[in-house]
């Protein structure tokens, strides 16, 4: 069974960084495409950002590039989101995906900036 | 970016009765491969979003036959032939032809009347 599992989110001031973590098991993880999507409180979904398999080629969507790095670990089966300078707008609960066509997502993890 | 519009918004249905969501892009989705990378997502209430459909009409694996996918080019339709209470939730059309970014459509809520 695949399973994506979240981990990282919290309350941080605006200007402030967190490292989100996404820990997967029940498929190959070394072999997919590895995606970040978004949804601030009440709002649709955002992309933000994914990875290829050997982490050779990443991309984000504009309103992150800069502030925002993802990577992975194929060992650890682990996705990560790098989140650097923090705004209010980026409050969200960002959930992993498996893939550039979204096959899997976790439960998310909520990520509120604010003083 | 390629921009996806859904329509309704909002999509009151009653139980049994079938339901009809339509999903535009701001252009041709067809890749130089040859495939439409469009797919279709429902977020039930309280929940993760969960893939229904890929490449326009592909049921993903657990998927009830009750939901179809259809459309070519710029227009496409996500289909439920009856409503059940379950299907409640918003649904979301995403498109993976031109990236980045990846882009979803605005979401459409269906509820029960």
């Amino acid at each position: 069974e695949v399973q994506l599992v979240e981990s990282g989110g919290g309350l941080v001031q605006p200007g402030g960084s967190l490292r989100l973590s996404c820990a997967a098991s029940g498929f190959t993880f070394s072999s997919y495409w590895m995606t970040w999507v978004r949804q601030a409180p009440g709002k649709g979904l955002e992309w933000v950002a994914n990875i290829k398999q050997d982490g050779s080629e990443k991309y984000y969507v504009d309103s992150v590039k800069g502030r925002f790095t993802i990577s992975r670990d194929n060992a650890k089966n682990s996705l990560y989101l790098q989140m650097n300078s923090l705004r209010a707008e980026d409050t969200a609960v960002y959930y992993c995906a498996r893939g550039r066509g979204l096959e899997y997502w976790g439960q998310g993890t909520l990520v509120t900036v604010s003083s | 970016d390629v921009v996806m519009t859904q329509s309704p918004l909002s999509l009151p249905v009653t139980l049994g009765q079938p339901a009809s969501i339509s999903c535009r892009s701001s252009q041709s989705l067809v890749s130089s491969d040859g495939n439409t990378y469009l797919n279709w997502f429902q977020q039930r209430p309280g929940q993760s979003p969960r893939r229904l459909i890929y490449k326009v009409s592909n049921r993903d694996s657990g998927v009830p036959d009750r939901f179809s996918g259809s459309g070519s080019g710029t227009d496409f339709t996500l289909k439920i032939s009856r409503v059940e209470a379950e299907d409640v939730g918003i649904y979301y059309c995403m498109q993976g032809t031109y990236w980045p970014p990846w882009t979803f459509g605005q979401g459409t809520k269906v509820e029960i009347k």
